[in-house]
């Protein structure tokens, strides 16, 4: 079956760094996607990585590994306003989007 | 004023009834879906269209139906709804473009069965 792993919850604090981990096990690749999502409101696009590596845009990264299922997606400069959940996608080898239950991200002051 | 529009925002029903959720697009996209979100659980597929003639099932399509209008509209009805269908609705729409095919969301419909 199909699968995308992601913690549940993290925590941080305003102004570090976080990593938000996403492991995949699918039918295929065509690309994986970020997606922040704040609560009761609509997932909005962060990033999009096919090819292996890292992609920076602004505060937030994110780093494919196909060989490995795995990509991070990096928060820099935490602000308040980052509080949110953090949904990894697939899109799988029929490019329909597999979504992974998504990770909520708590910042402290 | 907002690319992909939902109506109604919010839905308190019956058990039995039947509700038309609906989805409106401005971005000129021939993909469309509907997805349902519970809490602590990831967005599953309903519905999805790539045109007008096209409709699929997604993962968890009974109890539900969908009418594509038009490219620009997307309706989700539910024949006779059940508290198990309470859940927040999501429409979103996307266009291939090369490899990628990024969905863009609608703000949702939160529906409550009672």
């Amino acid at each position: 079956g199909q699968n995308i792993d992601q913690p549940t919850e993290m925590t941080a604090t305003e102004g570090a760094i976080v990593q938000i981990n996403c492991t995949y096990q699918t039918s295929g690749f065509n690309g994986l996607f970020w997606y922040q999502q704040h609560a009761g409101e609509a997932p909005t696009f962060l990033s999009y990585n096919v090819l292996d590596g890292l992609e920076e845009k602004g505060r937030f990264s994110s780093f494919l590994s196909r060989s490995k299922g795995y990509s991070y997606l990096l928060l820099k400069e935490l602000q308040m306003k980052d509080s949110a959940s953090y949904l990894c996608a697939v899109l799988d080898s029929n490019y329909q989007l597999i979504w992974g239950a998504g990770t909520k991200l708590i910042i402290k002051p | 004023d907002a690319d992909v529009t939902q109506t109604p925002r919010n839905r308190i029903t019956k058990t039995g009834k039947r509700i038309m959720l609906e989805c409106s697009q401005t971005k000129g996209h021939d993909r469309m879906y509907w997805y349902r979100q519970d809490p602590g659980l990831g967005l599953r597929l309903i519905y999805y269209s790539f045109d007008v003639k096209d409709i699929n099932k997604g993962e968890i399509s009974d109890g539900y139906s969908v009418s594509r209008q038009a490219q620009a509209k997307f309706s989700l009805s539910l024949e006779s709804a059940i508290p198990n269908q309470t859940a927040l609705y999501f429409c979103a729409t996307s266009e291939l473009a090369g490899d990628t095919d990024t969905q863009y969301f609608g703000p949702g419909t939160r529906l409550t069965v009672l």
